[in-house]
């Protein structure tokens, strides 16, 4: 069956501007999670949700990054005035329910310039 | 703080050696530990977990370990391929009703035929 997508698999953009990143989670799949990875690290942890609400942003480094879900499938991380510092791949997973085996996506890949 | 440390970063053998790699983790509230594959530009895919009441895990070639006591996990793979080339991550889970993964990261294997 079909895994978790991600769009854009590449995103360019200038210090400054807004970008918004989609994850199409596995279909059935209650949990979802955004984790960001820099060079060289592992994936750190941004936000989990359980059906259309947030019940983790712990992880959000700041108030320019905010995620939604609307309809509990679907969802969109959203960057405004982007920084360079912003630069890294924004990885998506999702497990049918919050326990289990998270599935990944091939993530976005986000260049600030 | 919670952190995972992996050890070595990067290993090169050649083919046919068998390896352990080495996660050790600092909460002892661990829920699980999952290790997860990744190759160049793609995204996670998962290996082995290991639930919190578990000792190991085995499959095929791989057998990963679980010692809470000591906040150390291994990853066991046996006669290397070249296509086990790839950075290998550990992530601790954390219970709380889903599955907060943090990461080490990675270790970065090449195996030469």
């Amino acid at each position: 069956g079909a895994g978790v997508s991600q769009t854009p698999s590449n995103k360019v953009t200038e210090k400054g501007k807004y970008v918004e990143l989609r994850c199409d989670p596995i279909s059935g799949h209650t949990a979802l999670y955004w984790y960001r990875q820099s060079l060289g690290q592992g994936p750190e942890f941004l936000i989990y949700f359980q059906g259309t609400g947030a019940a983790d942003d712990s992880g959000l480094p700041n108030d320019r990054f905010f995620a939604v879900r609307p309809e509990g499938s679907v969802s969109t991380l959203k960057i405004q005035r982007t920084e360079r510092g912003d630069s890294a791949v924004y990885l998506c997973a999702s497990s049918r329910v919050p326990q289990e085996t998270q599935y990944f996506g091939p993530g976005t890949r986000l260049l600030v310039l | 703080k919670q952190e995972v440390t992996q050890i070595p970063a990067a290993l090169s053998v050649p083919e046919g050696e068998n390896l352990v790699l080495n996660c050790s983790f600092t909460d002892s509230a661990i829920y699980n530990l999952q290790w997860f594959r990744q190759d160049p530009g793609k995204g996670l895919t998962s290996l082995l977990l290991i639930q919190s009441s578990q000792r190991e895990q085995t499959s095929g070639r791989l057998n990963a370990s679980l010692d809470k006591s000591s906040g150390r996990s291994t990853l066991y793979i046996a006669a290397s391929q070249p296509g086990d080339s790839a950075t290998y991550l550990c992530a601790e889970g954390f219970s709380g009703g889903y599955n907060k993964l943090i990461f080490g990261a990675g270790t970065r294997l090449a195996v030469h035929p």
